[in-house]
Parts: structure tokens; sequence; C-alpha cells
């Protein structure tokens, strides 16, 4: 089975305070993804990347980067944290190609930013 | 418009029947859909994938495909209270092999 493991299940952060959000695979996939997802929202994709040290914007890339130094780990950074920041943060990974992208999820990392 | 559109629900069944589940995309060119259960607080699960017009069956889940209608649905037959879950459509749009665009999702509830 594919797993996704997320470095947190719950986390508390300050205003301002650099925060890093850990993400592994063990199915060498070449996608990996960050989404968060808000009530009323759904799911929006911060950041995707397609190999390691690439990466790409997704839809609200604004407030955020992200790290992929090894090609099972990606990490999203929220550079100076804020309380509209306070979201359940998914990451998901899929295998490379132009088919078969089903995405397969972490359980998922619930932020609040206080 | 949105590319991917669900009924937001909440979509109530009675447990033992067929709950259908929809979802409309905009893109024509679309090749690849997903549907995925997330359970209140969790992660969502893939459940469902299909590629091709048609019916694809999986136990109690059939999902159905009319790419000229650009309309995508899953079924749950016999349906039951564990099946009580947001159900979340996904696409493959044009121009991004590697990503998935979501649906908002559907919130089912099956009544015992």
């Amino acid at each position: 089975d594919v797993k996704v493991t997320q470095s947190s299940r719950y986390l508390v952060k300050r205003t301002g305070e650099k925060v890093f959000l850990e993400c592994v695979q063990d199915m060498d996939h070449e996608n990996m993804f960050w989404y968060r997802q808000d009530p009323g929202l759904g799911l929006r994709l911060i950041y995707f990347s397609y190999d390691v040290k690439m990466k790409e914007k997704g839809d609200i890339p604004e407030g955020y980067s992200v790290s992929r130094e090894k090609k099972e780990r990606f990490s999203l950074i929220l550079e100076s944290a804020s309380t509209n920041q306070t979201s359940m943060y998914l990451c998901a990974s899929s295998f490379g190609g132009t088919m078969n992208t089903e995405a397969f999820f972490g359980q998922g990392t619930r932020l609040t930013v206080v | 418009q949105k590319e991917v559109e669900q009924n937001s629900g909440p979509l109530s069944v009675p447990e033992g029947a067929i709950a259908s589940l929809n979802c409309t995309y905009s893109d024509r060119v679309s090749q690849s859909f997903f549907w995925y259960r997330q359970y209140s607080g969790k992660s969502p699960e893939l459940i469902m994938s299909i590629y091709s017009n048609g019916d694809k069956e999986d136990g109690r889940f059939t999902a159905q495909l009319n790419k000229a209608s650009q309309y995508v649905s899953l079924l749950i037959r016999d349906s039951q209270p564990s099946d009580s879950a947001t159900y979340l459509c996904a696409v493959n749009p044009p121009g991004s092999a590697r990503q998935l665009t979501f649906g908002s999702g559907t919130q089912l509830t099956v009544l015992p």
C-alpha cells in the first residue's frame, strides 16, 4: 500500500513564526503536492513538485514556499505564519506520467496559528 | 464557472438505498476522473478511478462517465451508515497532467 506520512497531526504556532510541515512517501512517486482545505472552499493546491529540486506554484502560493531535496520528501514552509493560514494541510503524491494520476493523501496536519 | 462542480448536499438516504452522487466538469478534453471519500476530520481516500466512457464497478461502488455530457457520477448500492462521508470528485484537466482539480464535495448521510 502507498504510504504518505505527514510529520504532525496537530500543530499550534504563534503569528510570525516560521513553520515547517514535512511529508514523506514510500512509493517512489515522482509527483508530490501540498493542499490546504477550508470549510466551503474545498481543496486548494498550494505547490507541487514533479521531480527533486523542482517546484511549481499552485493556485494559492502566497505566503508559502516548498523544498524537495530528496524524492521521497516534500516540505511546506510558512515563512511568517499568520492567522489566515490556520487550516488543514494535506500532502499527496502520485506516479509520474500523463495517466494514472490518482493521488494518495497523508493523514493531514491541522495547523492553528494564534 | 468552476472547473469541477458538485452539489454540496447534504444528501440523505436510508440504509440499504442507492446513493447517487454527481459531478460535472468544464473542460471537454479532461482525461482522468476520480472519486475520493473523506470522513470528518480525516484525509481523502481514493475509492474509484475511471478513464473511459461507461460504467466501472467495484463492489458496492459504480462510477459512470459520460464525456459527451461532461458528467461523472458515483453510485453506492446498499448504502450503509459507514458510507456517511463527504465525497470528492477530482478531474485531471488538460495541460496539467500531474495535477488534479477537486470539486467542493457532496456530504452524504446514510440514515439507519
